[in-house]
């Protein structure tokens, strides 16, 4: 039963290129969150989807950002023309509910390096 | 000022000592979250809790719903838990739990 499932666990990317970051939730979870954990800074929520429906994404900066997740295939978290401000290590967590007594799991992360 | 707050920020203990970490919140909450994250590793959720206390090994988590506090206490500490331990909280609109708050972090070294 394998866990949350997260790709590449690392991605350089240059200023002004896209990256995309990949999700598998654990099988049968329907709710997939993304949070961020910048340098030296504690985690923050960005969005929180379900399969083909984007719940919440009041963490998500409005600009070059944007999260998906499909009926078939992964959630991805979308950063357009990226900048060394990006830089982090981006965290998918998963669960089969919303309620206090559906536990989160998380994927081991993806660090993304702006150079 | 960090809606949860943890303290200590950096802990050093020897291998056998009793750890305890605290966390404090000024927000409603439905669940309280205990992480763990290994320096450049994943991150792994130790206990989620609404009320009383919670035991899974050495590992122990209590919280105070009136005096919004939490611990976490590790038992027999070992090198292995050298860790940041991160408490987190989940909003209490209908009870999810997906938009944490989260703390900066508790770093865990226990020495052999």
């Amino acid at each position: 039963n394998a866990g949350v499932m997260q790709n590449p666990r690392h991605l350089v990317r240059r200023r002004g290129q896209e990256a995309r970051l990949r999700c598998s939730p654990m099988k049968g979870h329907s709710h997939v969150y993304w949070y961020r954990q910048l340098p030296e800074e504690g985690l923050k929520f960005m969005v929180y989807l379900q399969k083909e429906n984007i719940i919440d994404e009041s963490g998500m900066p409005k600009e070059r950002f944007s999260a998906e997740f499909p009926k078939e295939g992964p959630s991805i978290l979308r950063i357009q023309q990226v900048v060394r401000g990006d830089s982090a290590a981006y965290f998918c967590a998963s669960s089969w509910g919303t309620s206090y007594n559906s536990p989160l799991h998380f994927g081991n992360g993806t660090r993304l390096t702006v150079t | 000022k960090n809606e949860v707050e943890q303290s200590p920020q950096n802990l050093t203990a020897q291998e056998g000592e009793f750890i305890t970490i605290n966390c404090s919140y000024s927000v409603g909450i439905s669940a309280l979250h205990w992480l763990q994250q290994h320096p450049g590793g994943g991150i792994v959720s130790l206990f989620m809790l609404s009320s009383g206390k919670k035991k899974h090994g050495r590992l122990i988590a209590t919280i105070n719903i009136q005096e919004k506090h939490s611990s976490l206490h590790i038992t027999a500490s070992h090198p292995r838990d050298s860790a940041v331990y991160i408490c987190a909280v989940g909003g209490d609109s209908g009870g999810s739990n997906y938009k944490l708050t989260f703390g900066k972090g508790t770093l865990l070294t226990v020495n052999p």
